[in-house]
């Protein structure tokens, strides 16, 4: 499979504050995806980003496909406790394969 | 609708035992995936199949057998295995194979437990 590395691992902070993460590749991709897992459960879809330098938002989300398209960030705006979770990006190439980063757990403090 | 189903949604297995994990998606994605995930770690790919034909084996051990009877059914057929394959198996599909962008949808996991 193809590697891809995500930053942070993990984060703890205050609600109300900011987050953000990143995930890098040596590999292009055509599509980056941010992921949402809760324990026990499959991923769920947060944002889909299809172009090179394309800046997509989904509520306080909001979600960058780099350039060199070998890189995506994921920011979220006036976190809640609800954002708790595992948070994955994913990369798909040309063979419609979807590899995952290693994840970001997010823990909110009330 | 973007539901995939998968059921069970838990299986204890023990290693002589022959079981088979099944997923269903009605949005007409002709693209369907199985994944393994052990705990706090991310998905792992294993198997893609398009339009109905085995694309991709990401050199899964043949204790794991993939079936895909039709466009909107994938089953995993499970003999022989050991307790390291316990893991969560996530199905997903996606909208089609090809050079257009697509997106993949998860079902809900199977937590396999082998004893």
């Amino acid at each position: 499979g193809q590697q891809l590395n995500q930053s942070p691992q993990s984060m703890f902070i205050q609600e109300g504050e900011d987050v953000s993460m990143n995930c890098t590749s040596s590999s292009i991709f055509n599509t980056w995806l941010w992921y949402k897992q809760d324990p026990g459960e499959g991923p769920v879809l947060l944002i889909a980003l299809y172009k090179a330098g394309e800046l997509t938002s989904n509520g306080r989300l909001t979600a960058q496909f780099g350039i060199t398209r070998k890189d995506s960030f994921l920011n979220i705006s006036a976190s809640i406790p609800s954002d708790v979770g595992i948070y994955f990006c994913a990369g798909e190439n040309t063979g419609n394969q979807f590899y995952f980063g290693t994840g970001t757990s997010l823990t909110v403090i009330p | 609708d973007t539901e995939v189903t998968q059921t069970p949604k838990h299986l204890v297995m023990g290693m002589t035992n022959k079981k088979s994990l099944k997923c269903e998606q009605h949005m007409g994605h002709r693209a369907m995936y199985w994944y393994k995930q052990k705990a706090k770690k991310p998905p792992e790919l294993m198997f893609v199949y398009s339009y109905e034909k085995l694309s991709i084996n990401e050199s899964v051990p043949s204790r794991f057998s993939p079936e895909c009877p039709n466009s909107s059914l994938l089953n995993l057929h499970l003999h022989a295995l050991q307790p390291e394959d316990s893991a969560l198996y996530l199905c997903a599909s996606s909208h089609r194979q090809g050079p257009m962008n697509t997106e993949a949808f998860f079902g809900q996991g199977t937590r396999l437990t082998v004893v």
